[in-house]
């Protein structure tokens, strides 16, 4: 089956730009999404269709992609960033859903 | 606004079955799909399905096939998850989630399976 894999972790100090990575076969074809989510809550859509931002979601959060990899990049991370962070995609049918693995954001 | 509001915590046995609601308000029901995700304690989201309230039209992930059912009401604007052949490893947070890919989300319903 589909697999999206992203690093388990990544951490950075305040200020400083965080970069959470996301591969996949499908990914040239399929856009992806990315998602925070803090403990105890329901994740929430922080990048849509590659590189868009929902409205709310603060300017330092931006997405890209190239070939099999997309990454979601946060220029200037807060403390208040520090979360989970999952991308989502589907496979080459535009059927199946699937999200990585996720990846802990510590930001300190 | 957009608010899906999902049912309460259930605790089940082992091989019994479990039936969440999501009940949609603030749009067209049948304008968009709606996804089923899991989260079990300490892991990831887990996607298990979707569905066209529209049409009733289903996809679910090859894991769940033959498990769970989706179903939707257009009088309530509700939407149904039914997973069946319950084990423990399917304790979980279970969310829908609005959208061609998921972007509103229910609040999650813990499901709890234990003998």
């Amino acid at each position: 089956s589909y697999e999206l894999t992203q690093p388990p972790s990544v951490s950075v100090s305040p200020g400083q730009t965080a970069r959470i990575t996301c591969s996949g076969d499908a990914l040239p074809k399929k856009y992806p999404y990315w998602y925070q989510q803090k403990s105890g809550q329901a994740p929430v859509l922080v990048i849509y269709e590659d590189s868009k931002r929902p409205s709310g979601i603060p300017e330092r959060f931006s997405g890209s992609s190239s070939g099999t990899m997309a990454t979601l990049t946060i220029s200037g991370a807060q403390v208040e960033d520090e979360a989970d962070y999952y991308c989502y995609s589907t496979d080459s049918s535009g059927i199946m859903g699937v999200f990585g693995g996720g990846t802990k954001l510590t930001v300190l | 606004q957009v608010q899906l509001v999902q049912s309460g915590a259930e605790v089940k046995k082992p091989g019994a079955s479990v039936k969440v609601s999501c009940k949609a308000s603030g749009y067209t029901f049948t304008s968009y799909y709606m996804h089923w995700v899991r989260q079990a304690p300490g892991q990831g989201l887990e996607w298990m399905g979707i569905i066209n309230p529209s049409g009733g039209s289903t996809s679910y992930a090859q894991k769940f096939q033959g498990r769970v059912t989706m179903t939707r009401d257009t009088s309530t604007s509700t939407v149904y998850m039914e997973l069946s052949s319950l084990r423990s490893e399917d304790t979980a947070v279970y969310y829908c989630a609005r959208g061609g890919a998921p972007s509103d989300w229910g609040q999650g319903t813990l499901v709890t399976v234990s003998s």
